[in-house]
């Protein structure tokens, strides 16, 4: 079946600007999650969702950045006033996981921001 | 927080050497995931292995738990094994809403010679 897609791909943003970031988990999985990875770096966990439920933002770097998932499904991550510092690969991961039950996470292709 | 670590970072290979990366870690872990990383940024599930060992074709993999270590050996290795390799934990018994993240090691970069 389909894997977790990501869009867009690439993104350039002025400094300054807002961007949204949106992802497609696989479906019917009930948790998804966000990670940022810097250019040579491991992925960095920013935000996690049980369903609609936003459970954990204990990763996001500032109050610039906000995650929502309103359906459970699709989630969106925006960026409000983009800094240079925010450029980086964004990955969205899903897993079929339950609250007592670990399962593997599965990642979309990233979405790469530049901030110019 | 969990502290992983990985070794070698660096690692270059003629065409048909086997090879062993390793991950360390400072806690006791309810998921270990392996990635190959792609030259096109896509993270490639290799393993999920919390415990014990796993094969897949060339690859394999084992977790000591008790030990708080992953071995990942990669046999007979192509050129198209080369790419970033993470290896990624998650905390047991995290409590509350720390519950679900997976917290990644610095990678070991595979390149693979003809």
């Amino acid at each position: 079946g389909a894997g977790v897609s990501q869009s867009p791909r690439y993104k350039v943003a002025k400094r300054g600007q807002d961007v949204a970031l949106r992802c497609d988990p696989i479906s019917g999985h009930v948790s998804l999650f966000w990670y940022q990875q810097a250019l040579g770096q491991g992925p960095e966990f920013l935000t996690y969702f049980q369903n609609e439920a936003q459970l954990d933002k204990s990763g996001l770097p500032s109050d610039r950045f906000f995650a929502e998932r309103p359906e459970g499904s699709v989630s969106t991550l925006k960026i409000q006033r983009t800094q240079q510092e925010d450029s980086a690969v964004y990955l969205c991961a899903s897993s079929p996981r339950g609250r007592t039950i670990i399962y593997e996470q599965y990642f979309g292709p990233g979405t790469r921001l530049t901030v110019t | 927080g969990i502290q992983v670590e990985q070794s070698p970072p660096d690692l270059i290979l003629q065409e048909g050497a086997n090879s062993t990366l390793r991950c360390n870690f400072s806690d006791s872990v309810n998921n270990l995931q392996w990635f190959h990383q792609n030259p096109w940024g896509q993270l490639i599930n290799l393993f999920y292995i919390p415990s014990g060992t796993k094969q897949n074709g060339r690859l394999s993999a084992t977790t000591v738990a008790t030990e708080r270590y992953s071995l990942l050996y990669i046999s007979s290795s192509q050129t198209t094994d080369s790419g970033v390799y993470f290896c990624a934990v998650q905390l047991a018994n995290a409590g509350g809403t720390s519950y679900g993240k997976l917290t990644f090691g610095q990678g070991t970069i595979l390149t693979v010679h003809p």
